[in-house]
């Protein structure tokens, strides 16, 4: 049982380079986010699936698109990366219901020059 | 709209002192209220959480919080801290309904000193 895992750890991008970060989970959960996290920002939500099929936007969608490929795996794709989204990415999963913790992927890294 | 503050941004504590953590939070209803806790260069882990009930919750690692509601606060505590405890702690509020829309503070960073 692996939980949530994200790929890549790492990545560097030019201004105006696309991506796709990569986010799985293998506990049937319904519902899957992606934040990102600045300093002082804490997490800020980029967008959520809050089950298989459907996608919606947080606070901070700009930028980005995603795709909830099935039930296990939610993508982030950066179209034309620009250095304002310099930051730690993260994906989370949860069972549906406002009283269920998220869990986690260990993030993502992400530089833009 | 839901949001929470978490008025330290950075505290130190000696080895063995005792901790807490402050959390003021704002929503409508009853909050859904979680303690994350995110170790350098990890994820976020929970650490407890509170929805209903007993409003004494008791998490992982030995921390506890309290849910005052005339307050709006749930401040995470800690009797004795360990050097291992460093880390940068979140609290969150989530929202009814049918799914989880969860507003996380801007965090506060533990400095566990000898």
């Amino acid at each position: 049982n692996a939980g949530v895992t994200q790929t890549p750890k790492f990545q560097v991008l030019k201004t105006g380079q696309s991506m796709t970060l990569q986010c799985a989970q293998d506990m049937n959960h319904n519902s899957m986010y992606w934040y990102r996290q600045d300093p002082g920002m804490g997490l800020r939500l980029i967008y959520y699936s809050a089950s298989e099929g459907t996608t919606d936007k947080g606070e901070v969608p700009n930028g980005y698109n995603v795709s909830r490929l099935n039930k296990r795996e939610f993508s982030l794709r950066l179209e034309s990366a620009a250095p304002s989204q310099t930051s730690v990415y993260f994906c989370a999963s949860t069972r549906q219901g406002a009283s269920n913790e998220q869990f986690f992927g260990p993030g993502t890294r992400l530089t833009v020059l | 709209a839901q949001s929470v503050t978490q008025p330290d941004i950075h505290i130190t504590v000696s080895e063995g002192a005792s901790l807490e953590l402050r959390c003021n939070y704002s929503y409508g209803a009853t909050p859904y209220l979680f303690w994350y806790v995110q170790s350098p260069g990890q994820g976020l882990q929970l650490l407890l959480k509170y929805f209903s009930g007993d409003t004494l919750v008791q998490g992982i690692k030995g921390f506890e919080a309290e849910f005052k509601r005339s307050q709006s606060s749930f401040n995470l505590r800690k009797p004795s801290v360990h050097w291992s405890d460093a880390a940068e702690y979140f609290c969150a509020v989530g929202a009814g309904g049918g799914y989880q829309k969860v507003t996380f503070g801007t965090g506060t960073k533990l400095q566990v000193i000898p």
